[in-house]
């Protein structure tokens, strides 16, 4: 089955850049999504399409694809940015069906 | 505002059949634009997608957990269904509906609260 790799945790200081990848063989053909997931409550699109930022979401957020891999980019980290990230993809045409999420990511604002 | 809301027990025997109902209010499930999931998240675990659902009936279910899952949608009272056959303790998890938006986002835009469903004798 389809997989999507991402680390199991990034750490970064207040202020910094924060960058979370994501890997998977179908991601040159399918487009990427991110959620931000905090304790207790429910997943939240912060990227949407490799790179586009739903509205609401802080310019902070940004996303980037190249080759097999995407990329969150989180500038300027704030305490608040404290959360759990998961990439998520599609392993045939259209998003709706074959959806594929990777393990996620634990960033820790030191 | 749209909202999505989960329902159904919180606790499932091992063999039984778990059974949640999402309930859509401030929009309605048969618009064009969306799709309808179900995903689920053991504790301390990641997110996993069960399957997906449109308006028309049409479904989409994760291979891993097709041959268990049952994904229904009844437009009349604005609500879509999970049934998960065979469960055992695996199946622990809080449950999440949410709308997937197939025209701009291509993504799950509007999640509920999610339920935890805990499968044990």
């Amino acid at each position: 089955s389809y997989e999507l790799t991402q680390p199991p945790s990034v750490s970064v200081s207040p202020g910094q850049t924060a960058r979370i990848t994501c890997s998977g063989d179908a991601l040159p053909k399918q487009y990427a999504y991110w959620y931000q997931q905090k304790p207790g409550q429910a997943p939240v699109l912060v990227i949407y399409k490799d790179s586009e930022r739903p509205s609401g979401i802080p310019e902070r957020f940004s996303g980037s694809s190249s080759g097999t891999t995407v990329t969150l980019t989180i500038s300027g980290v704030q305490a608040e940015d404290e959360a759990d990230y998961y990439c998520q993809s599609a392993d045939s045409s259209g998003t709706y069906r074959d959806v594929v999420f990777g393990g996620g990511t634990k960033l820790t604002v030191l | 505002q749209l909202q999505l809301q989960e329902s159904g027990p919180g606790l499932v025997k091992p063999s039984e059949t778990l059974s949640l109902t999402c309930t859509v209010s401030g929009g309605s499930i048969s618009s064009s634009s969306y799709y309808w999931g179900w995903i689920r998240q053991p504790p301390g675990k990641g997110l996993e997608w069960i399957g997906s659902i449109y308006y028309s009936g049409s479904t989409y279910y994760n291979p891993s957990l097709k041959s268990r899952v049952t994904i229904s949608v009844d437009t009349s009272k604005n609500q879509f269904s999970l049934k998960l056959s065979s469960v055992t303790a695996a199946d622990t998890a809080v449950y999440y509906c949410a709308r997937l938006d197939s025209t701009t986002l291509d993504a799950f835009d509007i999640w509920g609260q999610g339920t935890m469903v805990t499968v044990s004798s």
